[in-house]
């Protein structure tokens, strides 16, 4: 079942903060994120393998709590750069194979100078 | 280095026409990936293959078949071409995990239209 996200779009000022939430219904192994620029493929961000864990990447970190099944993604200080597609993708412990990841639909955000 | 290859990358068919994507990845990876992506609808999954020899399906497996050539090439096949199956194909390769990294990495992509 695919994780959903929220918000579905967002519009920033540059220097704004942003976080977008990815959830499931199931118990995860791992959350993955993704941005996706228009017109390319997504490219990776950070993954996140255990309950508490939070990852940095520049001004971009994330979190995951595994109890709830939740992950966020912290955008700090946006810049024009940061403008893209961003998705989660989750990897489930429902005993299907650890290989099988699945994305939710996407939150779009775009940075305005 | 070429990482995830596509071909080809866009593809025009009418209804009822069969073709094959092709991908390979030069990673030494295991696992390989098969994704469609139509707009509002993020990635879904079509089917995958954990290892040389084994496939999967997905989450929108009806009306493609699959085949794991080898370790470094996952082909999809479209028997009967309709124009729901008009999208965006993107195959992906997973990275081993040994370092902990478990990264997907993506094909440009192919952009197939059914009329």
């Amino acid at each position: 079942q695919q994780p959903v996200q929220s918000p579905q779009a967002v519009i920033l000022r540059e220097g704004e903060d942003a976080v977008i939430n990815c959830s499931s219904s199931k118990a995860l192994y791992s959350v993955h994120w993704y941005r996706q620029k228009h017109g390319e493929a997504p490219v990776f961000l950070m993954i996140l393998l255990k309950g508490g864990e939070q990852k940095g990447h520049d001004k971009i970190s994330a979190s995951f709590n595994e109890k709830k099944q939740q992950s966020s993604l912290y955008l700090t200080a946006s810049q024009l750069s940061y403008s893209g597609t961003y998705f989660c993708g989750t990897r489930a412990l429902d005993g299907t194979s650890y290989d099988k990841v699945i994305f939710g639909p996407g939150t779009s955000l775009s940075v305005i100078p | 280095n070429a990482g995830v290859t596509q071909t080809p990358k866009f593809q025009v068919l009418k209804t009822g026409q069969s073709m094959t994507l092709q991908c390979a990845q030069d990673m030494n990876h295991n696992s390989m990936y098969w994704y469609r992506q139509d707009p509002g609808m993020g990635l879904r999954l079509i089917y995958y293959s954990a290892s040389e020899g084994t496939t999967d399906k997905g989450e929108v497996p009806n009306g493609y078949n699959v085949s794991r050539l080898n370790k470094r090439e996952f082909s999809l096949r479209l028997e009967s071409a309709a124009p729901s199956q008009t999208s965006v194909y993107f195959c992906a390769s997973l990275s081993s995990g040994a370092d902990r990294n478990y990264e997907q990495y993506f094909g440009p992509g192919t952009r197939l239209t059914v009329t």
